[in-house]
């Protein structure tokens, strides 16, 4: 069983749009959850979220975790195409040592 | 710059024979770790090593092997034991003195099994 599910897997809007993106996680030995952002290669790091309720940012970017419910949503306002990528999410176990695991990505195409 | 560099970024090899990939970090990271990503599959674990000398296996550890002899160097052998060796691979690392759950990646190395 997933420890980690995203949705949707694969989604194509216009510049402009907002979207969000979900991550849904196991509650077993949480200790924090990521999102990565990865264009052609190397995934490259947006968010750590570790507290309920508190919302990060980063210019158009934004992200909230809902440790009650068990997810965490990437919301993208005024999409551009530069934001056409794979985002994935990342369940962080309470031990420093212990891998990541993570979902298996939302494909976001951003089309003019 | 710190970073980590994976090599070679693609590799074309014969069925049956083995390839191992290079990781190398001058992050001076403790742990180090090998993914393997297919279309639609995200990042599944393949191998990650804590320490110098030591290393666990992931949840897709049949048909490959590692070895971390050295802090900064975690290479991956693909062996021809593994039966669908094709895919991207990521290495990635991280501190563990203080807890961050932040993986840095490589830019990843493309095998194709011809």
């Amino acid at each position: 069983e997933d420890k980690v599910v995203q949705s949707p897997l694969s989604l194509v809007v216009h510049e402009g749009d907002t979207v969000t993106l979900n991550c849904s996680y196991e509650v077993t030995n949480f200790r924090s959850l990521l999102w990565y952002k990865q264009e052609k290669k190397a995934p490259t790091f947006l968010f750590m979220l570790t507290s309920s309720g508190i919302e990060k940012k980063s210019g158009r970017l934004s992200s909230i975790l809902d440790k009650k419910e068990l997810f965490s949503i990437l919301n993208i306002t005024a999409t551009q195409t530069g934001d056409s990528a794979i985002y994935l999410c990342a369940w962080g176990p309470n031990s420093g040592n212990t891998p990541l695991v993570f979902g298996k990505g939302t494909r976001l195409s951003v089309i003019a | 710059d710190g970073g980590i560099t994976q090599s070679p970024k693609y590799l074309f090899r014969k069925e049956g024979q083995n390839v191992t990939l290079s990781c190398e970090q001058n992050l001076n990271h403790d742990a180090m770790y090998w993914y393997r990503q297919d279309p639609g599959q995200g990042l599944r674990l393949i191998y990650y090593s804590q320490i110098v000398n030591d290393f666990q296996k992931g949840d897709i550890a049949e048909g490959y092997s590692v070895s971390r002899e050295k802090k900064e160097s975690f290479p991956l052998t693909v062996t021809s034991a593994q039966k669908n060796p094709t895919a991207f691979y990521l290495c990635a690392s991280r501190r563990t003195s203080v807890y961050t759950g932040e993986l840095f990646f490589g830019e990843g190395s493309r095998l194709t099994v011809l």
